[in-house]
């Protein structure tokens, strides 16, 4: 069983295209979070929401918007797509949102925008 | 900016130690993790130590903190095939602000 899924696994759009990408986690965590993978492998958070809340809202153009209809789910869309926007994007949930939680990640979803 | 690096390859043999480095520069990480990252899969999260420990041990796995050289390891004792894999160094400070490395390929002969 997979823990943490998201969808697509790979995401092709020509740029002003909007676009969502799904996140599911079945582990019954509290906390879901969205992170952007840059071209140096770096993950740098997006957002994270706890209990369907909105908690954290790092410095993301307002073209991204996250959607969480219940705690399992933290959906991210995504408007007039840009040709920065191209990176893997991955999804990850904690129990809760201590500073010690563990985090556990999906697989990422590859966006490229041409 | 604040920076994480570790090296991107390492060849061990199956049975030797394998020694994942690591080194951070942001001097208020208070959370340094190791995360495994196998073909296709996700991240999974190995190991954390917290800024005021210098060493923490969990079966095959070793972690050592050098917390005034900014420098984390990872210790894989009899490493075996299935730990080939790619190895993420991380730290933050707040727990969920994490910054990771570029991620070490191991790759483990038989």
């Amino acid at each position: 069983d997979t823990a943490v899924s998201q969808t697509p696994k790979y995401l092709v759009t020509q740029m002003g295209n909007d676009k969502s990408i799904k996140c599911e986690q079945n582990l019954g965590h509290d906390t879901m979070y969205w992170y952007k993978q840059d071209s140096k492998k770096f993950l740098k958070i997006m957002f994270s929401y706890n209990n369907k809340e909105l908690i954290i809202n790092e410095t993301v153009p307002n073209r991204f918007s996250p959607k969480s209809p219940d705690k399992a789910h933290l959906n991210l869309h995504i408007n007039s797509l840009e040709l920065g926007d191209s990176a893997v994007y991955f999804c990850a949930s904690s129990q809760d949102s201590g500073v010690n939680e563990k985090l556990f990640f999906g697989s990422g979803t590859q966006l490229s925008v041409l | 900016g604040e920076d994480v690096e570790q090296s991107l390859f390492l060849s061990v043999r199956e049975g030797d130690s394998s020694v994942i480095n690591c080194t951070y520069t942001d001097s208020s990480s208070t959370y340094l993790y190791w995360y495994k990252q196998e073909p296709g899969a996700g991240l999974q999260l190995l190991t954390y130590i917290f800024s005021n420990m210098d060493m923490k041990q969990d079966q095959r796995l070793t972690v050592l903190l050098n917390k005034k050289d900014k420098h984390l390891s990872l210790r894989i004792a009899d490493t075996q095939t299935g730990d080939s894999a790619i190895y993420f160094c991380a730290e933050s400070i707040r727990g969920d602000d994490m910054r990771f490395g570029a991620g070490t390929r191991l790759t483990v002969k038989p």
